[in-house]
């Protein structure tokens, strides 16, 4: 029920092209779910961020899909680019459980 | 430049040895967390204060310790009850719980020979 389920676990993108990280979850409560980037030898940082009552939302070539229905939520990385490379995770939580569940991290590389 | 502060960066250390791990922050957060991250398992929470001298067990406490005498600070002992302490270990601070957003330090990475 707490488990949020990220995949695919590595990615290889040629740059200019799409990069799709997908993620699902079971406890219906949550109600914010946001992206983080890290680089190596550094801590994540908020990337973009949805809540429910809203199915896309874009920043720049970052945008969230969200399907309540299927209770799932991905990342796409449009013409993504070298200083994308990076280990990506998505989280979700909700004002109920008050904890903050991440999944198991997407490791992105996007060739030159 | 307000951020959070996590120190050493590396440390080394031998079995059966207590560590603490140190965190502040000048972010005027109230919530301040510790997640350890091991690869493929992305993040999982240690523990976590919402306010000055409280502070609640994660889903992996068991052989870690805090204490949150300052807002500012958030040390984290890593016992020799740890079964398994080889990690790096992230601390991060918000103004609001978990709904809103996290500000991480760059983390410690702690090796246990």
């Amino acid at each position: 029920q707490q488990q949020v389920k990220q995949s695919p676990q590595s990615l290889i993108v040629q740059k200019g092209g799409i990069s799709i990280i997908n993620c699902a979850y079971e406890n219906t409560a949550f109600d914010y779910f946001p992206w983080y980037q890290q680089f190596p030898g550094k801590g994540p940082a908020l990337l973009i961020a949805i809540r429910p009552d809203v199915s896309e939302k874009k920043e720049g070539r970052f945008t969230i899909s969200f399907n309540k229905s299927a209770k799932q939520f991905s990342l796409h990385i449009m013409d993504s680019q070298p200083g994308d490379s990076a280990t990506y995770f998505c989280a979700a939580s909700s004002s109920n459980t008050g904890k903050l569940i991440f999944g198991q991290g997407t490791t992105l590389q996007v060739k030159p | 430049d307000g951020g959070i502060t996590q120190s050493p960066k590396y440390l080394f250390r031998k079995e059966g040895q207590n560590v603490t791990l140190s965190c502040e922050q000048n972010l005027n957060h109230d919530a301040m967390y510790w997640y350890r991250q091991d690869p493929g398992q992305g993040l999982r929470l240690i523990y976590y204060s919402q306010i000055v001298n409280d502070f609640q067990k994660g889903d992996i406490a068991e052989g870690y310790s805090v204490s949150r005498e300052k807002k500012e600070s958030f040390p984290l002992t890593v016992t020799s009850a740890q079964k398994n302490p080889t990690a790096f270990y992230l601390c991060a601070s918000s103004s609001r719980s978990f709904t809103g957003e996290l500000f991480f330090g760059e983390g410690s990475r702690l090796t246990v020979l």
